[in-house]
Formats: C-alpha cells, sequence, structure tokens
C-alpha cells in the first residue's frame, strides 16, 4: 500500500520562509494534499495539487510536485507564528482513502 | 470550505460504558464520511469508511462490533464505541467527502475520548 514520510520537525524564525518536505510511494495518487493541525484540534485544509500538476500558489503556500521523484513540497512564505502547528501531506488511494505521512511539527520562533 | 462538526469535542467515561460520537456535514450533503483515530504525536489512522446507507467497511484490525458505525443520512455519521476500555482512549476524528466537492476530505474538530 501507500506509505508517506515527512520529516518530523521544523523550526524557523519568524519572517522567514519554510519548506515542509514530503515523499510518496503510489505513482497512481491522483491528489496530494497539505493539512494542518493544531493542538487538541481537527485537521484544517490548506491545498491540494493534482498529480498532473507541477505547482500549485495559493498566496502565502506554494506547492511544488515532483512527480518523478514522488516528491511532494510545501512552501510557506513569511512564517508567522500563528503558522506553528503540524502539517500532514496526504495522498489519495483507492476508493478516495486517504494515507497519511507522519506529521512535520512546525516551530516559528520570534 | 465545506464545514463538518464533530460533537461531542470531549467526553469521559467509565470503563463499561458506550459512547456515540456525531459526525455532521452543514453545508453539504457527504455520501462518504471516514473515521480516524490518532495517538498521541502520531498521525491519523483510518478505521473505516463508510457510504450513506450501507453497511461501513473497515479497516484490517479494527474491531466492527467494538467500533459500530452508522451512516444513516447525507449528513450524520455516528461512532460508537461499545463498552469502551481505558486502552480506547484517544482522539477520534470524521471527515466528510462528495463527489460535488472532487472528493476532497473535510475533517471535523475530533472529539477526545478519556476512558476510565
Amino acid at each position: 500500500g501507500e506509505d508517506v514520510e515527512q520529516s518530523l520537525f521544523l523550526s524557523v524564525r519568524e519572517g522567514d520562509s519554510s519548506v515542509i518536505n514530503c515523499t510518496y510511494t503510489d505513482s497512481s495518487s491522483t491528489y496530494l494534499y497539505w493539512y494542518k493541525q493544531e493542538p487538541g484540534a481537527g485537521l484544517q485544509l490548506l491545498t491540494y495539487i493534482f498529480s498532473n500538476m507541477d505547482m500549485k500558489q495559493d498566496q502565502r503556500l506554494t506547492v511544488l510536485l515532483n512527480k518523478k521523484d514522488k516528491h511532494l513540497s510545501l512552501r510557506i512564505a513569511d512564517t508567522q507564528t500563528g503558522d506553528s502547528a503540524i502539517y500532514f501531506c496526504a495522498a489519495t488511494g483507492g476508493g478516495n482513502k486517504l494515507t497519511f505521512g507522519t506529521g512535520t511539527q512546525l516551530k516559528v520562533e520570534l | 470550505g465545506a464545514v463538518v462538526s464533530q460533537h461531542p469535542s470531549w467526553v469521559i467515561c467509565k470503563s463499561g460504558t458506550s459512547v456515540k460520537i456525531e459526525c455532521r456535514s452543514l453545508d453539504f450533503q457527504a455520501t462518504t464520511m471516514f473515521w480516524y483515530r490518532q495517538f498521541p504525536k502520531q498521525s491519523l489512522m483510518l478505521m473505516a469508511t463508510s457510504n450513506e446507507g450501507s453497511k461501513a467497511t473497515y479497516e484490517q484490525g479494527v474491531e466492527k462490533d467494538k467500533f459500530l458505525i452508522n451512516h444513516a443520512s447525507l449528513t450524520l455519521s455516528t461512532l460508537t464505541v461499545t463498552s469502551a476500555h481505558p486502552e480506547d482512549s484517544s482522539f477520534y476524528i470524521c471527515s466528510a467527502s462528495a463527489p460535488a466537492s472532487g472528493n476532497i476530505q473535510y475533517f471535523g474538530a475530533g472529539t477526545r475520548l478519556s476512558v476510565l
């Protein structure tokens, strides 16, 4: 089955850019997602990208997809303290099931 | 984006009792709802997929008699943890999707279950 991996932790300074990376194994995944989870809360959909796209930009968020290497990244420009959270990447499989990565905890320091 | 409401947000119960968690899609009709479990500092584990009007499909290792799922309408799915035990304590999160919304999964805020 699908396996999705992420680095566990990222620390950046306020105002810098953050780049969170993700790799997946199933090349047939049609959609790839980024979700944000704050402590004790559910998941907030940040953005998603179709597998036939290379890049998607939405305000401060830029998603890059390298389908050949099965590598997905999320760049957050001008990172703020409110961006501190856990970020999950997820890939679709059969039956529209999502396989989630381990989550990357982003810490934004002043 | 679509709104999914989950209730209650936090529940404490005694061992041996049953607990029901509700998941509602507030502004769209969800043909499919998913139930996940999340342990502290871990990722989400899919427990089951439910389609409106049919039996839920459980993932391997998830006891269907323990975790009863009902998806009686296009806006409501319920998860009942029967005869709860301390090891069932966890964070349970639901999501809802529909073809009209590109089958994107929108998540509820989660329910923290503590079994004493």
